[in-house]
């Protein structure tokens, strides 16, 4: 069984950009969750998707959004990139009735 | 809003040395769950404890779930160099939220 694939791997932006990350859950799983990680840092949530639905989003600014695909997948997009937002950014995927997260390998954006 | 504590940030131990981390959430859980990411790596789930008092044991990792369901720990006997990496409690307030509240881990560092 496939885990949760995240693509890129490794995105390099200049400050201003948009970045664009994609997150493909473990098959039937509906639930996908993408969090930060700075260097060093703990877990910061971002957002949570359900059944195509956003569910909660962390405390974010809006140029982080994000949207639920029909087949489970998910994208995350921030806009008008800043330095700091140079982290790992992690996909998780859990059932719908369960909340046990399985984590995909990251995308290590870093901003210029 | 939930708000979860975990404790210390660092633990540097010699090999066969025994390693605990703590994790205290502000509300109490419906569930707790643990991870562990080994530098470089993502999260991996390691145990969800549910029941008041609940302690289980993984090899030499035994991990509990406080009376209240308002706290955790996590203990490693005779720690070895695969140990290394950062540990994280997560909790789950229930009332039909899947949504999990990550404490910022704790790095374990072990000298051989």
């Amino acid at each position: 069984e496939a885990g949760v694939t995240q693509s890129p791997t490794h995105l390099i932006k200049t400050r201003g950009q948009q970045a664009t990350l994609r997150c493909s859950p473990i098959s039937g799983h509906t639930s996908v969750y993408w969090y930060q990680q700075a260097l060093g840092l703990g877990l910061q949530f971002l957002l949570w998707y359900d059944e195509g639905e956003e569910r909660n989003r962390g405390n974010f600014p809006p140029r982080f959004s994000g949207r639920q695909f029909p087949n489970y997948s998910s994208e995350l997009n921030v806009n008008a990139l800043e330095l700091e937002d140079s982290a790992l950014y992690l996909c998780a995927s859990s059932l719908q009735q369960g909340n046990i997260q399985y984590f995909g390998a990251g995308t290590r954006l870093s901003v210029l | 809003g939930q708000q979860v504590m975990q404790i210390p940030q660092y633990q540097h131990v010699q090999e066969g040395e025994d390693f605990t981390t703590y994790c205290n959430s502000s509300t109490t859980l419906s569930n707790i769950q643990w991870y562990k990411q080994r530098p470089g790596g993502h999260p991996v789930f390691l145990i969800q404890l549910v029941k008041s008092g609940e302690v289980k044991k993984q090899k030499r990792l035994t991990f509990q779930f406080g009376e209240a369901k308002k706290n955790s720990s996590l203990h490693i006997t005779a720690t070895q160099t695969t140990d290394v990496g950062t540990y994280f409690c997560a909790g789950n307030s229930g009332a039909g939220s899947y949504q999990l509240t990550f404490g910022k881990g704790t790095k374990l560092s072990v000298i051989p």
